[in-house]
């Protein structure tokens, strides 16, 4: 079955601080990968979108990385602010699985003061 | 371009009644889609389109039906609410030549069904 999974489900850091969260799928056969934002009560953002012969996208103070072979993707958070505070989604379009976004259950960050 | 727009933002049904979550994108997009996203879990999808008259199902479309006349339109319609169908929907959209099936998304629907 084809599943992602995000560990840890929530996350919570000072500052300033870099961060990663994490990816992981079953099947290495997919098209793309997608990271989204989501602030409580409010829609998805996209954030950045890897295709699979991609190894890494950058937006400012974000880096995805994607790993096909071993099923993970990680989100890179330079410098956090307490305006990053979110749930962070990653979403796989997995080859054969026709137009559908298979999510993970997110990881709700929130950056202190 | 206003994207992605749902109504209504809120709504709080009777079991056994039945609504039509409105949902409009002004992108052109060809695919649209319906999610619902229940509290602590994933998003999971209802139905899709790939183009006006052409709509597929899901993952979970049971107790659901949708109708795709216009490219801009994807209506999602419950007929029997059910508490089960307790959640927040989005509808997102996508065009694959442009943005390599990059999906956007609504601000959602709150629906109760008490």
């Amino acid at each position: 079955k084809q599943e992602v999974t995000q560990i840890p489900a929530a996350l919570s850091v000072p500052e300033g601080e870099n961060l990663v969260l994490n990816c992981s799928f079953t099947d290495s056969a997919i098209y793309n990968l997608q990271w989204f934002r989501q602030d409580p009560g409010k829609g998805l953002t996209s954030l950045l979108l890897i295709q699979s012969s991609q190894r890494e996208q950058t937006s400012g103070r974000l880096n995805a990385s994607l790993d096909k072979s071993s099923g993970r993707s990680t989100l890179y958070i330079a410098a956090s602010q307490p305006g990053d505070s979110a749930t962070y989604l990653c979403a796989v379009r997995f080859t054969g699985g026709g137009n559908k976004l298979t999510f993970g259950t997110g990881t709700q960050l929130k950056v202190e003061l | 371009n206003a994207g992605v727009t749902q109504t209504p933002k809120f709504r709080i049904l009777k079991i056994g009644q039945s609504m039509t979550l409105q949902c409009t994108q002004d992108m052109n997009h060809n695919y649209m889609y319906w999610y619902r996203q229940d509290p602590g879990m994933g998003l999971k999808l209802i139905y899709y389109s790939v183009g006006a008259g052409i709509t597929d199902k899901g993952e979970v479309p049971n107790g659901y039906n949708v109708s795709r006349s216009t490219t801009e339109d994807f209506p999602l319609r419950l007929e029997l609410a059910a508490p089960s169908q307790t959640s927040v929907y989005f509808c997102a959209s996508s065009q694959p030549q442009l943005s390599q099936y990059e999906q956007y998304f609504g601000p959602g629907t709150r629906l109760t069904v008490t």
